[in-house]
Formats: structure tokens, sequence, C-alpha cells
């Protein structure tokens, strides 16, 4: 059971916008500014796409947007385009001992 | 630009101790911390701890009984051993760059756990 909890899949159209949502309590996702998303497309490396909740490492494109209410980050993919079909994971520094927690992941699928 | 790349055995016996080292080029080691995540087949990520350049580390506890992390600065290297392995330590392994988040990968090594 992962830490940090992710709806198993999500699906869009191309053209369309979906979120992600990445669950956690107040001692990580809802207690630090420290949330990342991860891409991970089948055989590769994960990909930073957002860092400290809101921020887009550079060459990310600007349809990738994060958010956090409470205990709850968002990821928001706009204008999907096939490319985007992935898997996504979230991150959150946490005041355990674990330092860092992931999510268990959400699969994208474009239709 | 930073390169990781990660290196040592595929096929690690049960009972044995898997061994890696992730050697960071195109950049200093220094000043950062450095850690092991991995990926059983078709599951999520485990962040498994880091390691800063002095030394100092951080290790999840649901590992740490086996874990030891170690630093070479002299050749840009950083390293993980975890004893006493099993079936369900069989995963791909990668090191990573932890600044505000893991923003630098390696391509990943796949680590299977068998007799």
């Amino acid at each position: 059971q992962s830490a940090l909890t992710q709806p198993a899949s999500v699906s869009g159209s191309p053209g369309q916008s979906i979120t992600i949502s990445c669950t956690g309590t107040s001692s990580d996702v809802g207690g630090y500014n420290y949330v990342s998303w991860y891409q991970q497309h089948p055989g590769k490396a994960p990909k930073l796409m957002i860092y400290d909740v809101s921020n887009r490492p550079s060459g990310v494109s600007n349809r990738f947007s994060g958010s956090k209410s409470g205990n709850t980050a968002s990821l928001t993919i706009s204008g999907l385009q096939a490319e985007d079909e992935a898997d996504y994971y979230c991150s959150s520094y946490t005041s355990s001992s674990t330092q860092a927690v992931f999510g268990g992941g959400t699969k994208l699928t474009v239709l | 630009q930073v390169q990781l790349q990660e290196s040592g055995p595929g096929l690690v016996k049960p009972s044995e101790t898997l061994s890696l080292t992730c050697t960071v080029s195109g950049g200093s080691i220094s000043s950062y911390y450095w850690s092991w995540i991995r990926q059983p087949a078709g599951k999520g990520l485990e962040w498994i701890g880091r390691i800063y350049t002095s030394g100092s580390t951080n290790y999840n506890p649901s590992l740490k009984s086996r874990v030891t992390m170690s630093v070479d600065t002299s050749k840009n290297q950083f390293s993980l051993k975890l004893s006493s392995v099993t079936a369900a330590d069989t995963a791909v392994y990668y090191c990573a760059r932890m600044g505000a988040a893991f923003d630098i990968w390696g391509q990943g090594t796949m680590v299977t756990v068998s007799s």
C-alpha cells in the first residue's frame, strides 16, 4: 500500500483536459509544498514534470500544471496529446523518517 | 548536462547482497542528495534511501535494517548495498538526484533475485 493515494487510471480524448489527484496527510502533502509529479513511459525512467507543487522544470510543456488544496495535490494536463499516454506518479516530502513517499501511480489513457 | 548511470550484477542469489553503483557524469556529485528508488515489474515506485555527499544517510524504515549507502566523491559515484535479498527485491533499480524533487534519473537497471 502506497503512502499517497492516486486513482489507478484516468482517460481523456485528444484536446481535452484531465486531472489526477494525489491524497496524503498533514505529515506529507498537506504539510509541505514539496509535491512533485513524474511521467513514466513503458520501459523508461520517470521524468520530472512538476516540482514544489506547481513549478515546471525547463523544457516541460505548459500544458502540465500542478496545484494543492489541503492534503490533496493535483496534476492537470490540458490539450491532451497521444504522447501524454503514460503512467504518472506523485511524490511528497514527509516528516516521517521515510523522507520521501510516492503515490501508487495513475495510468493515463488517451482515447 | 548531468547524467546518471547505474551498474552492477543483474542476477543475485537469495540471501546474498545486492550491490549497485551510480556514476554521475557531466557535473559534480558534491552538494546534493542522491537517492536510490526501485520499481518491481508492473508496480509503483519505492524510495529506498538517500545519501548526501558528506556521507549522511536516510533510509526507508521498511528497508533500513538491510540497506547501506556510500559515496565516493573522488570517483563521482555513490553506491547501494541491500543484504539478505529475497525474490521480493526483484525490481528495476534507479539512482536519482534528489533536490527539490527527483530531477535527474538514471536509466535504471534490472536486478533479479533467483538461484
